[in-house]
């Protein structure tokens, strides 16, 4: 089955504890990004990936970080999170002009 | 700065009835255009996506309509059913955006009334 695949789904830190938040796709696709959404902001891009090692800079990207070691994982890290990052991430993928698949999300909370 | 908007944040509509969700883009290099539907505690799933060269196409019980001369989007849903209440986001790509490039909405939440 294809899909985007995220973890953890729910995770409840503390400010300054570093964190990955994984996700995978099984569709070969080239194109990763990542999305956090807010009540009243909708999506906004964080960060994107044309292919491996090829990465660059959404909307939203301060204290954030990615890496594309791999065609089918595209980790987002937070080296210090801090409670304005509280929020609900999505990973999408898809091909060279196709439309994104969605992972499942990850609901953050840092206190 | 340019954006895609959706006109309101909630529609409520009778089960059986037709839906009408409308978004306005204001980005007219934008060539593709795409509707999700989101339910609760899912991640966006991709309803249906229309390319600039088109205004109208068509799918299951769903129909898109494109008017680039206002700079228009709507999503019909007919005969609406309980499954279809979720919130239902537009996404705009602008021709050459960067990787997806794809900016969205804010979202029309849907609520289907008995």
């Amino acid at each position: 089955e294809a899909q985007v695949t995220q973890n953890p789904r729910y995770l409840i830190t503390v400010t300054g504890k570093k964190l990955t938040v994984t996700c995978s796709q099984n569709m070969n696709h080239e194109y990763m990004s990542w999305y956090r959404q807010d009540p009243g902001l909708g999506l906004r891009q964080i960060y994107y990936s044309m292919n491996v090692e090829v990465t660059d800079k959404g909307d939203v990207p301060e204290g954030y970080k990615v890496s594309r070691k791999e065609k089918r994982n595209f980790p987002l890290i937070l080296e210090s999170p801090s409670p304005n990052q509280t929020s609900l991430y999505f990973c999408a993928s898809s091909s060279r002009g196709g439309r994104q698949y969605f992972g499942p999300g990850t609901r953050l909370t840092v206190l | 700065g340019e954006s895609v908007g959706l006109h309101l944040p909630t529609l409520s509509v009778q089960e059986g009835d037709n839906s009408i969700i409308n978004c306005a883009y204001s980005n007219s290099a934008s060539d593709y255009f795409i509707w999700y539907k989101q339910e609760s505690g899912k991640g966006p799933q991709f309803i249906i996506d229309i390319r600039s060269n088109m205004d109208k196409r068509q799918g299951q019980r769903v129909t898109v309509l494109l008017n680039k001369t206002v700079k228009h989007l709507s999503l019909q849903i007919a005969a609406t059913q309980p499954g279809d209440s979720a919130v239902y986001f537009c996404a705009e790509k602008p021709t050459g955006g960067g990787a997806d490039g794809l900016t969205f909405g804010k979202g029309t939440h849907l609520i289907i009334q008995p």
